[in-house]
């Protein structure tokens, strides 16, 4: 079964500073992975995704993840956090393949930006 | 409609009582999936339709949660005879045929006393 593990559960950064939020996965082929962001009473917005070609994959609001196989792991990261960015961030996998995106989300890590 | 929209935005309910959610996917998105959200918590992937067939309703965690998309455009999740442990933020998102990105409507967020 597909699942998915994000370590931190709350992260606190400065504006300004860099961010990385960890995000592992289990899944028995090649994976579909996700970032969403859910800011408070808001329904979840897409970050960006990988399937194939480039493990380093750009997203909107200047983030990107790293799709590092041999770790099982889809990092987000972005290089400078702006306070609009403080919000829920959740990750999920799905099939590659198949009739349709049954996605499996990750807990979800709730991220405060600080003055 | 521009995006996917979900009513009500929130919902008290006394243990016992049946509620209706309503969603209204993206014009045109022929898959519709529910999710629920409990309080810290990710989203749990509750059903699944493809225009008006319900292809997998594996997630559904009793027979009190029925869903149904009758023309294969808005859709009814229905909870009857709640409990406590039905509160949570019912999500609901749709995508485009052939593409796999969902979009997501605000959710329900329904708290049963």
């Amino acid at each position: 079964a597909q699942s998915v593990t994000q370590p931190d559960i709350h992260i606190t950064v400065s504006e300004g500073a860099s961010l990385e939020l960890r995000c592992n996965y289990s899944y028995g082929a090649t994976p579909y992975l996700f970032w969403y962001v859910q800011s408070p009473g808001q329904g979840l917005q897409l970050l960006l995704k990988y399937f194939s070609g480039d493990t380093l994959v750009q997203g909107i609001k200047g983030f990107e993840a790293e799709f590092k196989r041999s770790q099982s792991s889809f990092n987000l990261r972005k290089p400078s956090v702006h306070w609009s960015d403080a919000a829920e961030y959740f990750c999920a996998v799905g099939p590659s393949s198949g009739g349709y995106q049954k996605v499996t989300f990750g807990t979800g890590t709730k991220l405060q930006v600080i003055p | 409609g521009a995006g996917v929209s979900q009513s009500p935005r929130y919902k008290v309910a006394k243990r016992g009582q049946d509620v209706a959610l309503r969603c209204d996917p993206i014009s045109g998105h022929v898959s519709l999936f529910w999710y629920q959200q409990a309080l810290g918590q990710g989203p749990e992937f509750l059903t699944y339709f493809q225009n008006e067939a319900q292809l997998d309703k594996s997630g559904l965690p009793s027979d009190r949660f029925f869903a149904e998309r009758p023309e294969g455009s808005v859709s009814t999740l229905k909870i009857q005879r709640t409990q406590q442990e039905d509160s949570a933020v019912y999500l609901c998102a749709s995508t485009a045929l052939g593409t796999n990105e969902q979009f997501f409507g605000p959710g329900t967020r329904l708290t049963v006393l």
